[in-house]
This record gives C-alpha cells, structure tokens and sequence, in this order.
C-alpha cells in the first residue's frame, strides 16, 4: 500500500519568512505530486501540482521534487498570517492519479504575526 | 461557476439506518472519488470511478456503495451505518487524474 509521510507539526514560522513543508512517498513509480491547502472545518484545495524533478514556482510558491530520493517540499515565501492551515501533500495512485490519489497527514502551519 | 457539489452539509442518523450522500460535478470530469477524513488518519480512499459504470474499493470500502449511473453523479451509500463511519466526507473530481482533483465542500456525518 501507498504511503505518503509528513511531518504534523505545528511548524510555527514568523511572517515574513520562508515556511518549508516536507513529504515524503514510497512508491517509486509515481508521477504525480500535489499540495492540497486545508483551512479548518473546509475542503482541500489545490495549490501546487508538480510531475518532474526540479523546481516548480508559482506566486509565492514553489514546489521542489526529488524522485531518486521519493521526497517533495512546498516552500511559502513570505508568509502571511493567511497562510495559516494544514497542508496536505498527495500522490498520484497508478503513477497518474486517475484512481485517485493518496494522501499525507498534513501539516499544521502556523504564521505568527 | 465550476463545482463540486455534495448534499447534506451535516447529518445525523441512527444505526443502521440507510442513507445516501449525493455528490454532483458540473465540470464534464471523468474521475471521480470519494475520501473520509479521520482526526490521526488523514484523508483516506473509500471508492473511485474513472467512467460511467466504471467503479472500484479504494483503501477504506468496506460498509460503502456507489454507483456512477450517469457521469455527472456519484454517491455513496451507506446500507447499514455504524458508528464508527462518523467522519468527515469529501468527493472529488477531475478531468484527468493527473491534473489534481477539485472538493466538494465536505458532509459532516454522525452516526449515533
């Protein structure tokens, strides 16, 4: 069975600064990567989706993946109090996903204002 | 406006007492899905369909059906609930799989 692993937290980054979220996974043919936002008591949204190693930025984000090593981070810059929320990494089931996907336990984030 | 939506927001129910949650995309989406989300447990897989009439158990299924009868339309039904299906329900869909899935709003479910 798919495995995806995060750390829970609470990560509690001042605002202003860099927030670094982690993930990892265990099956090595996947091909699909996600980060999913979750604000309390509200349904996942998707924020960043990335297939190839590397780096992928959008806005404030950046997503990094690193497939000889099964690992995939979220980078916030410049956190804002906003951004405060559980984010959930998912992976691709069957590599594409269109069995839907497996999900981390998420990662409380806090920005201190 | 481009959706996902699940009826009820929030139920009740007493055990054993059949019930269906309704989960309806306007978005022409092939796949669809459908995850519980546990405190401790995360979200987890309970049923998925990549076509009409195509569906199959993800990690969770047991005391769940579905049905994808027309592409639009999934829901899951619980026959006989028990407690230990109280939880936090969301649906989802997408174009193709590998593209991310877009949530429904979630439905509350306590079975007492």
């Amino acid at each position: 069975q798919k495995e995806v692993e995060q750390n829970s937290g609470p990560l509690s980054v001042p605002e202003g600064a860099i927030a670094s979220l982690n993930c990892t996974y265990s099956d090595r043919v996947s091909q699909s990567f996600f980060w999913y936002r979750q604000y309390s008591g509200k349904s996942p949204e998707l924020i960043m989706s990335i297939y190839s190693n590397g780096d992928k930025e959008d806005g404030r984000f950046t997503a990094q993946l690193n497939k000889a090593s099964q690992y995939v981070s979220l980078l916030i810059r410049d956190s804002q109090p906003s951004d405060s929320a559980t984010y959930l990494c998912a992976v691709g089931n069957s590599g594409g996903g269109a069995d839907g996907l497996t999900f981390g336990k998420g990662t409380h984030l806090i920005i201190q204002p | 406006e481009a959706q996902v939506t699940q009826n009820p927001r929030y139920l009740i129910t007493v055990t054993g007492k059949k019930l269906t949650v309704t989960c309806s995309q306007n978005m022409n989406h092939e796949y669809m899905s459908w995850y519980r989300q546990d405190p401790g447990l995360g979200l987890r897989q309970i049923y998925y369909s990549m076509n009409v009439e195509v569906t199959d158990k993800g990690d969770v299924p047991e005391g769940y059906k579905v049905s994808r009868k027309e592409k639009r339309n999934f829901p899951l039904i619980l026959e006989s609930p028990s407690p230990n299906q109280t939880s936090l329900y969301f649906c989802a869909s997408s174009f193709e799989g590998g593209y991310g899935y877009t949530f429904g709003s979630g439905t509350r479910l306590t079975v007492v």
